[in-house]
């Protein structure tokens, strides 16, 4: 059964800042992974999706990468902003298993300024 | 851009009661999903909808729940006989075809089962 781990489960960084979110996940058997945004009393939203056979994906100061045989990924933030404060989900889609997502509990980040 | 709608955004509901939440997806999505989320756990996946029938469920989603497509714009959950451990945010969402993983969630709607 696919569990999916994130570490650490809460993280506090001055502005400015550059960190990193951990994933793993159990089961190197994977369609995709995806990186989420929740903001609180918000819904999810998609920051970067790696196809399984990709290494990493970025999208501005957000940079995630894959590595499938030890089962991890990281999601690079640099140069942190306030704005960044939020609740970061990893997800996988498992191989050949219909196309729903398997989440982790998230890392909550605070960016003070 | 545009967004998937849930209502209502709170519902409160005594144990054994029926709910029904309701979800509007984006209109040229294909895919619906149903996702809850305990306070303090994981997103866990419920249901999935594809082509006016369920495609995937997980254990969660026993003989309680149901999803309907009832027009060609509204998606539900109706949980039949709610129990306090239904209690929970409930999320909506959908993406546009198989191929495409970019998934648009909904806000949520937060079910307290008293």
């Amino acid at each position: 059964k696919q569990e999916v781990t994130q570490i650490p489960a809460a993280l506090s960084v001055p502005e400015g800042e550059n960190l990193v979110l951990n994933c793993s996940f159990t089961d190197s058997a994977i369609y995709n992974l995806q990186w989420f945004r929740q903001d609180p009393g918000k819904g999810l939203t998609s920051l970067l999706l790696i196809q399984s056979s990709q290494r990493e994906q970025t999208s501005g100061r957000l940079n995630a990468s894959l590595d499938k045989s030890s089962g991890r990924s990281t999601l690079y933030i640099a140069a942190s902003q306030p704005g960044d404060s939020a609740t970061y989900l990893c997800a996988v889609r498992r191989r050949q298993a219909g196309t729903a997502l398997i989440f982790g509990k998230g890392t909550t980040l605070s960016v003070s300024s | 851009e545009p967004e998937v709608t849930q209502t209502p955004s709170h519902q409160v509901t005594q144990m054994g009661q029926e709910v029904i939440l309701r979800c509007v997806p984006i209109s040229n999505h294909l895919y619906f999903y149903w996702y809850r989320q305990i306070l303090g756990q994981k997103v866990e996946f419920l249901v999935s909808f594809y082509n006016n029938e369920i495609s995937e469920k997980s254990e969660i989603f026993d003989d309680q729940f149901s999803v309907e497509r009832p027009d060609g714009s509204n998606f539900t959950l109706k949980i039949r006989s709610t129990k306090l451990e239904d209690s929970a945010m409930y999320f909506c969402a959908s993406k546009t075809n198989e191929s495409n993983e970019k998934l648009f969630f909904g806000s949520g709607t937060q079910l307290s089962v008293l």
